[in-house]
């Protein structure tokens, strides 16, 4: 079976750093997104990572670690329109994503 | 800029009455993908097609059925609509191939509310 955690939902304060974990175990591997979705918005790509490392895109960064299943997402100098829903997504082979259940996060001024 | 549409942002139905989900994408991607998303659930595949006419089940496809009659057209038909239907719908389309670097493009979404 495929089972992708994240948290539920995160609060953080403007200007701050945080850091979105996401833990997978699927049958098959072929790549993990991060997407970004705003309320009542389709979600929308961020980042792709297939080997070992931190992918750096702007105030954006991802990082993952095939051997143990991990993934997170760090967004820096957080800003208010970062206020959102961030979707770990695993590309396993099979054509479709396999998506978690999302993580809501608040940015508080 | 790849666009993908769907036909309504909202929709109201009845219980069984048989409703019609059309999803356009105008990047002549191969795949398609029908999903729907619930508070803590996520996102769950339904269904998905690779080609014309080829479909594929997803991880929820009990209580509807796909068509894809041309490449860029995707329907998602729910035959007798039931409460346990409502949710917010997405249609994906993707460029062809298995390499897993192509991301899935997303329309704006369906809001369906069965009553």
């Amino acid at each position: 079976g495929q089972n992708i955690d994240q948290p539920t939902e995160m609060t953080a304060t403007e200007g701050a750093i945080v850091q979105i974990n996401c833990t997978y175990q699927t049958s098959g591997f072929n790549g993990l997104f991060w997407y970004q979705q705003h309320a009542g918005e389709a979600p929308t790509f961020l980042s792709y990572n297939v080997l070992d490392g931190l992918e750096e895109k702007g105030r954006f960064s991802s990082f993952l670690s095939r051997s143990k299943g991990y993934s997170y997402l760090l967004l820096k100098e957080l800003q208010m329109k970062d206020s959102a829903s961030y979707l770990c997504a695993v590309y396993t082979g099979r054509r479709a994503l396999t998506f978690g259940s999302g993580t809501r996060l608040q940015v508080q001024p | 800029d790849v666009k993908v549409t769907q036909s309504s942002r909202y929709l109201v139905k009845r219980t069984g009455e048989k409703v019609f989900l059309e999803c356009v994408q105008d990047m002549d991607h191969e795949n398609m993908f029908w999903y729907r998303q619930d508070p803590g659930l996520g996102l769950r595949l339904i269904y998905f097609s690779y080609d014309v006419k080829m479909k594929e089940k997803g991880d929820i496809p009990e209580g509807y059925s796909v068509s894809r009659e041309k490449k860029e057209r995707f329907s998602l038909i729910l035959e007798s609509a039931s409460t346990n239907q409502t949710s917010m719908y997405l249609c994906a389309s993707r460029p062809g191939g298995t390499g897993g670097q192509e991301t899935q493009y997303f329309g704006p979404g369906t809001r369906l509310l069965v009553l």
